[in-house]
């Protein structure tokens, strides 16, 4: 069984540039979120995407996008990017949507925004 | 919003002894909550889980105990070892919800 993999694992870029994360889900699953998580700090919700269509966000701004394709991959795009984006950005695979069923995380993608 | 949050942030333990690890939710319509563990440079593993029908669930070494009444959520790890060190965090959800809530952490240190 393969685990949820992302690339990639780290990432320096400087502010107003755009970035793009991607994951791919463990196998069986079709539902993907992301978190972002500062250092010291529980990962944050970012969106949630099943069935290829977002369902549900949390407190983040338009600026922050993502797909997901009928593999079940997903790709988080960030636009502008600003000194407070630097954190580690975590996906999670799990089963159908909502809390059915506990989510698979990655080794998640190490931003720095300088 | 929900807030979840732990009662201490560290905590340090002799290899061998039991470790409990504590942490308090505020929405008391949450039914599904989940312990996991990170370590340095890793993504959150998944440990144990329990829905809100329990007021227990054991695993392999690890056991989660469900106060709803006083909205706690308590991790118990048996003879701890060296390779339990790591931040715990406990994450809440309504089945109904798409997004887990996660506490700051508490960071577990193993003494050999």
């Amino acid at each position: 069984e393969t685990g949820v993999t992302q690339s990639p694992t780290h990432l320096i870029k400087t502010r107003g540039q755009q970035v793009t994360l991607r994951c791919s889900s463990q196998s069986g699953h079709n539902t993907v979120s992301w978190y972002q998580q500062a250092l010291g700090q529980g990962p944050q919700f970012i969106f949630q995407y099943y069935r290829e269509e977002e369902n549900g966000r949390g407190n983040f701004p338009p600026r922050f996008s993502g797909l997901q394709f009928p593999n079940y991959s997903s790709e988080l795009n960030v636009n502008a990017l600003e000194l407070d984006d630097s954190a580690l950005y975590l996906c999670a695979s799990s089963v159908g949507q909502g809390g059915l069923s506990p989510l698979h995380f990655g080794n998640g993608t190490r931003l720095t925004v300088t | 919003g929900e807030s979840v949050g732990l009662h201490l942030p560290t905590l340090s333990v002799q290899e061998g002894d039991n470790s409990i690890i504590n942490c308090a939710y505020s929405n008391s319509a949450s039914d599904y909550f989940i312990w996991y563990k990170q370590e340095s440079g890793k993504g959150p593993q998944f440990i144990i889980d329990i829905r809100s029908n329990m007021d227990k669930r054991q695993g392999q070494r690890v056991t989660v105990l469900l106060n709803k009444t006083v909205k706690h959520l308590s991790l118990q790890i048996a003879a701890t070892q060296p390779g339990d060190s790591a931040v715990y965090f406990c994450a809440e959800n309504l089945i109904t919800g798409n997004q887990f809530y996660f506490g700051t952490g508490t960071s577990l240190t193993v003494i050999p």
